[in-house]
């Protein structure tokens, strides 16, 4: 039972640069999200689906692209990578209980811009 | 907008030594309430959800309460492996959106033999 697995889990890119990073659960979830994690920030939400073919921009999206073709996957995509967006990134998903949620997170991808 | 503070940013307790951890929130109509526990290097843990004023829930050392304004996370005779950073999320009663987490920045615990 794997839950949400994100690859990959280290990255280190130059100013320029992209990069897609992979989201994927196997609790046939709706919902998935993207945070960032930074020192004395606390997690902050990037994007967000609410279900196959469908994003919306959370609290710090700018710099960001997502897309969500299959159920299972979730991609954050980084154009033209600036160091600012070196961050901890987290994938999350939950599904709807009667409008309350669980939020399960997987392991992080360590991303660092130079 | 959504607000969630936790103090302290960084607890040490020997072990044996209880202690609480306070998370204070400003929200628009509370949903939820979520604690969360991190390891270096991890993902966020899934502890507990409280939903009204008043609740309480319990898993091993950990108790977990709630208020109108705030929610603790009592710990009791705690343990090393009990060392991690703790988070606290509110979820507002709004509707469509999905389920939006608003994050404190956690404490960071530690307990020591």
């Amino acid at each position: 039972n794997a839950g949400v697995t994100q690859t990959p889990k280290f990255r280190v890119l130059k100013t320029g640069q992209s990069m897609t990073l992979l989201c994927a659960q196997d609790m046939n979830h709706e919902y998935m999200y993207w945070y960032r994690q930074d020192p004395g920030m606390g997690l902050r939400l990037i994007h967000y689906s609410v279900g196959e073919g469908t994003t919306a921009k959370g609290e710090v999206p700018d710099g960001y692209n997502v897309s969500r073709l299959k159920k299972q996957n979730f991609l954050l995509g980084l154009e033209s990578a600036a160091p600012s967006q070196t961050s901890v990134y987290f994938c999350a998903s939950s599904y709807d209980l009667q409008g309350w949620h669980i939020q399960y997170f997987g392991a992080g991808t360590r991303l660092s811009v130079l | 907008e959504d607000q969630v503070t936790q103090s302290p940013e960084a607890l040490r307790l020997q072990e044996g030594e209880s202690s609480s951890l306070n998370c204070s929130y400003t929200v628009s109509g509370l949903r939820g309430l979520f604690w969360y526990r991190q390891d270096p290097g991890k993902g966020p843990e899934f502890l507990f959800t409280l939903y009204s004023a008043g609740e309480e829930k319990e898993k091993e050392r950990l108790k977990a309460t709630l208020t109108k304004k705030e929610s603790f996370l009592h710990i009791t005779a705690p343990k090393p492996e009990d060392s991690a950073t703790y988070l606290c999320a509110v979820q507002a009663g709004v509707t469509g959106g999905g389920n939006k987490l608003t994050f404190g920045t956690g404490t960071q615990l530690k307990v020591e033999l």
